[in-house]
């Protein structure tokens, strides 16, 4: 079957601080991967996404790089600030009839001043 | 552009009462999808409607049943809730396309069932 596994939280780090979220996945074919924030009170947030092995998803800093070989899509940023504090959630996109997200369970994320 | 609208934004039932949950899709999308998120957890796949029909569903029960309107909007009906029903619904709305995964999530309706 088709699941996502992240590293457990909650997470917390000094501002500057790098960041590491785990994620490892398993699925049947080639999935896009993803990872969603969310913020509190709010939807989720499309951070940034991978279609296929060895691309590399980057925005406001987050960068994640699809490695097929160890089945991982880690989240990284070298520098965190305190906006950063939110849920992170990382997925993987298949096609089981309908087109669908499955989700891990999620890492909270505080960044302390 | 207006974004995706979910209404009510907090709702409390008691067991066995039947909830319904709106959804308006943003301009321009014509899929619309509903995921439960339990507390502490990531969101779980329940259906995606495409052109008024179900084109897929997850696992859950019958008690679960949606509907999409001619102007994409949606409802999400769920019958005979039980306590472990109490959730936020996350309602999601794409453009129908093989391996596009452009989804535009709403706020979410809080579901306490007591």
């Amino acid at each position: 079957g088709n699941s996502v596994t992240q590293m457990e939280g909650p997470v917390t780090l000094s501002e500057e601080a790098f960041l590491t979220i785990n994620c490892t996945y398993t699925a049947t074919g080639y999935p896009s991967l993803f990872w969603y924030v969310q913020y509190p009170g709010e939807g989720l947030q499309l951070l940034l996404k991978a279609t296929k092995a060895d691309d590399k998803g980057s925005n406001k800093g987050f960068e994640a790089t699809y490695r097929k070989e160890t089945t991982s899509f880690h989240l990284e940023k070298g520098s965190v600030q305190v906006s950063d504090s939110a849920v992170y959630f990382c997925a993987l996109g298949v096609i089981q009839g309908a087109q669908k997200l499955v989700f891990g369970q999620g890492t909270r994320l505080t960044i302390n001043p | 552009e207006t974004g995706v609208t979910q209404s009510p934004t907090h709702l409390i039932k008691t067991r066995g009462q039947q909830v319904t949950l709106r959804c308006s899709s943003q301009s321009g999308h014509n899929t619309v999808s509903w995921y439960q998120q339990a507390l502490g957890q990531g969101p779980q796949f329940i259906f995606q409607y495409y052109r008024e029909e179900e084109n897929g569903r997850g696992n859950f029960p019958p008690r679960f049943s949606g509907l999409q309107f001619p102007n994409y909007s949606s409802e999400l009906n769920v019958n005979a809730l039980e306590l472990d029903d109490s959730a936020l619904y996350l309602c999601a709305s794409s453009l129908a396309a093989r391996g596009n995964y452009g989804y535009t999530f709403g706020s979410g309706t809080r579901l306490t069932v007591v």
